[in-house]
């Protein structure tokens, strides 16, 4: 009865590999969203998606590819991973624009 | 830019007592704000929200008030619990659907 799950929960990594994190939420949400978490907690938006439409894209390097197949879902692909890449990474979901934000319980992403 | 910011990044607090967690932020254009609770090795967990056309909204144990005047956020939590230690974080929202989340502020419980 998870409402937002992520997969995996911890991914340790090489610098250069190409690597996925998936997301899935069952609320029936239509907006979902990709945050980074730093080492000093300080949470930022990445993505987010309306209907498996782009909706925001901060300045997120082009190694970052978030996909959409269908609205309970939003994966995010990593190209060429860097060590500054190791993060927190929190999917979330909202019923629509200007509502609460629901959040997975994150994925640790170390790159050595 | 914009950004939202807490006054202390660190409150201890015993048992029983009451928490107020502080925050500001600089948008004023922002006119939806969210108080989560994040504990250790989870993701956020919502707690309140309020919009701008209030200034005072209660729930179970804690009240978020809003003073717009000087773009002020706060989260009371009453009867404090060990439970309730965590890191807070304050969010503002305005019509980018963006949430620009503050620094955080650990809470402390000790009996």
């Amino acid at each position: 009865d998870t409402a937002v799950s992520q997969t995996p929960k911890y991914l340790v990594t090489q610098m250069g590999n190409d690597k996925s994190i998936k997301c899935e939420q069952n609320l029936g949400h239509d907006t979902m969203y990709w945050y980074k978490q730093d080492s000093k907690k300080f949470l930022k938006i990445m993505f987010s998606y309306n209907n498996k439409e782009l909706i925001i894209n901060e300045t997120v390097p082009n190694r970052f590819s978030p996909k959409s197949p269908d609205k309970a879902h939003l994966n995010l692909h990593i190209n060429s991973l860097e060590l500054g890449d190791s993060a927190v990474y929190f999917c979330a979901s909202s019923p629509g624009q200007g509502r609460e934000q629901y959040f997975g319980p994150g994925t640790r992403l170390t790159v050595t | 830019g914009e950004s939202v910011g807490l006054h202390l990044p660190t409150l201890s607090v015993q048992e029983g007592d009451n928490s107020i967690i502080n925050c500001a932020y600089s948008n004023s254009a922002s006119d939806y704000f969210i108080w989560y609770k994040q504990e250790s090795g989870k993701g956020p967990q919502f707690i309140i929200d309020i919009r701008s056309n209030m200034d005072k909204r209660q729930g179970q144990r804690v009240t978020v008030l809003l003073n717009k005047t000087v773009k002020h956020l706060s989260l009371q939590i009453a009867a404090t619990q060990p439970g309730d230690s965590a890191v807070y974080f304050c969010a503002e929202c305005s019509n980018t659907d963006k949430l620009i989340f503050g620094t955080g502020t650990r809470l402390q419980v000790f009996p």
